[in-house]
């Protein structure tokens, strides 16, 4: 079965640091989201890309925040300058169409 | 108020018990409802997705959406232990980003 890979699966770094998060996406599949997931509270929306640009970002997603989608395969998201508040799951879905998004087991950000 | 609204539980319940899992909304242009299962230290997994009102079976899982109250349920039933997780509601507008609810954590004691 096809799935979002994600990597990697746990990553520290120290605040003021940047960080890359790297996901694959299901190959056929068109729209491209990260979601966070702070422990112990709900899943949030960070943003969505569709046809190489940002569709849709949340309050959240600020300047420090950026995603990319650099060879057709990969979809990035990079944080500038980590704050220890950044420290979450962040998951990587895709979706083939507006609904049953596919997600990646995530990874653990731990900002020290 | 929150536009998802979801009671995190947790919820326990014997082996074979049919469980009952709701979430209500606020915004009335949410048209996609989903259900989403979580296990610890896991992404979110699609268990169902529905659109519009109405009910949707998918062996023991049945999804129920009334769009008039703004209320969504999920019911599993003769539940098994390995159904212990978290389990999420989720939805959307048409091309809007999905608003999840907290999450429900499930355990299913045998």
């Amino acid at each position: 079965e096809p799935e979002v890979t994600q990597t990697p699966s746990h990553q520290v770094t120290q605040m003021g640091q940047e960080v890359i998060l790297r996901c694959v996406p299901i190959s056929n599949h068109l729209y491209f989201y990260w979601y966070r997931q702070i422990l112990g509270q709900k899943v949030e929306f960070l943003v969505s890309f569709y046809n190489n640009e940002i569709s849709e970002k949340s309050e959240i997603f600020d300047d420090q925040f950026s995603v990319e989608r650099p060879d057709g395969s990969n979809f990035t998201l990079k944080i500038r300058s980590t704050k220890l508040e950044d420290s979450a799951m962040y998951f990587c879905a895709s979706s083939e169409e507006a609904y049953g998004y596919t997600f990646g087991s995530g990874t653990r950000l731990t900002v020290v | 108020q929150k536009e998802v609204e979801q009671d995190p539980g947790p919820l326990s319940v014997p082996e074979g018990a049919i469980v009952s899992l709701n979430c209500t909304y606020s915004n009335s242009a949410f048209q996609y409802f989903m259900w989403y299962r979580q296990y610890s230290r896991k992404g979110p997994e699609l268990l169902m997705y529905t659109y519009s009102s109405g009910n949707k079976e998918d062996g023991r899982f049945t999804a129920q959406v009334d769009k008039s109250s703004k209320y969504i349920s999920l019911f599993i039933r003769d539940s098994q232990p390995s159904d212990s997780a978290t389990y999420l509601c989720a939805m959307r507008e048409n091309n809007n980003d999905m608003r999840f609810g907290a999450g429900t954590r499930l355990t299913v004691k045998p």
